[in-house]
């Protein structure tokens, strides 16, 4: 079966440094997302991007993030000076086909800012 | 806040058993989803029911919803061990204008299953 696929799985970082956390979507998926998990919090939503722009973000998504699709199969969130609130779980999700809604997740990349 | 809100937020229960997890939340919405999370894992759509449905199985599970009541339940019967997981809902921002794919997510249920 397809799947999301998140690269690396586990990155430590000095805040203030940037972070580039990697995706591969679906193959024939048109809708990419980022959410958060902060240990012991809810799965927050951060981004959503089609059609090569973002759709939507949260408040959480501040001039720090970006994101990126710099070819047909990645997508990448990019964190520039990264603070220790930062530090969570970063989701990449995907969705498209019959079934638009439903979200496909990778495993995640556990982000730990010192 | 649009969030579902999970009830109980732990469930210990022994193989065979089942299980009952509840969400409410707080706003309109076009569907709601479950999603199950093993430990240190990502988020495995289960199910999704659609605000004019009030019913929805799939294999050994069961959701419903009762829109009037904002809230959901997800039903797992027979349960096995390799069930054990964190279980969450999570609704769409129809209230609020959301695109396609922001889900708002509750704290989710902590379920275990004791073989």
């Amino acid at each position: 079966e397809p799947e999301v696929t998140q690269t690396p799985s586990h990155q430590v970082t000095q805040m203030g440094q940037e972070v580039i956390l990697r995706c591969v979507p679906i193959s024939n998926h048109l809708y990419f997302y980022w959410y958060r998990q902060i240990l012991g919090q809810k799965v927050e939503f951060l981004v959503s991007f089609y059609n090569n722009e973002i759709s939507e973000k949260s408040e959480i998504f501040d001039d720090q993030f970006s994101v990126e699709r710099p070819d047909g199969s990645n997508f990448t969130l990019k964190i520039r000076s990264t603070k220790l609130e930062d530090s969570a779980m970063y989701f990449c999700a995907s969705s498209g086909g019959s079934t638009n809604e439903k979200l496909f997740f990778g495993s995640g990349t556990q982000l730990s800012v010192l | 806040s649009q969030q579902g809100e999970e009830d109980p937020q732990a469930l210990s229960i022994q193989e065979g058993e089942n299980a009952t997890m509840n969400c409410s939340y707080k706003t309109s919405i076009n569907n709601l989803q479950w999603y199950r999370q093993n430990s240190g894992r990502g988020l495995v759509h289960l199910i999704l029911i659609r605000s004019n449905e009030r019913e929805k199985h799939s294999g050994r599970l069961r959701v419903t919803l009762d829109t009037s009541k904002k809230s959901s339940s997800l039903l797992i019967t027979a349960s096995r061990a390799a069930d054990t997981a964190s279980y969450f809902c999570a609704t769409d921002g129809a209230d609020r204008g959301s695109t396609l794919g922001r889900l708002y997510f509750g704290r989710g249920t902590q379920l275990t299953v004791w073989p």
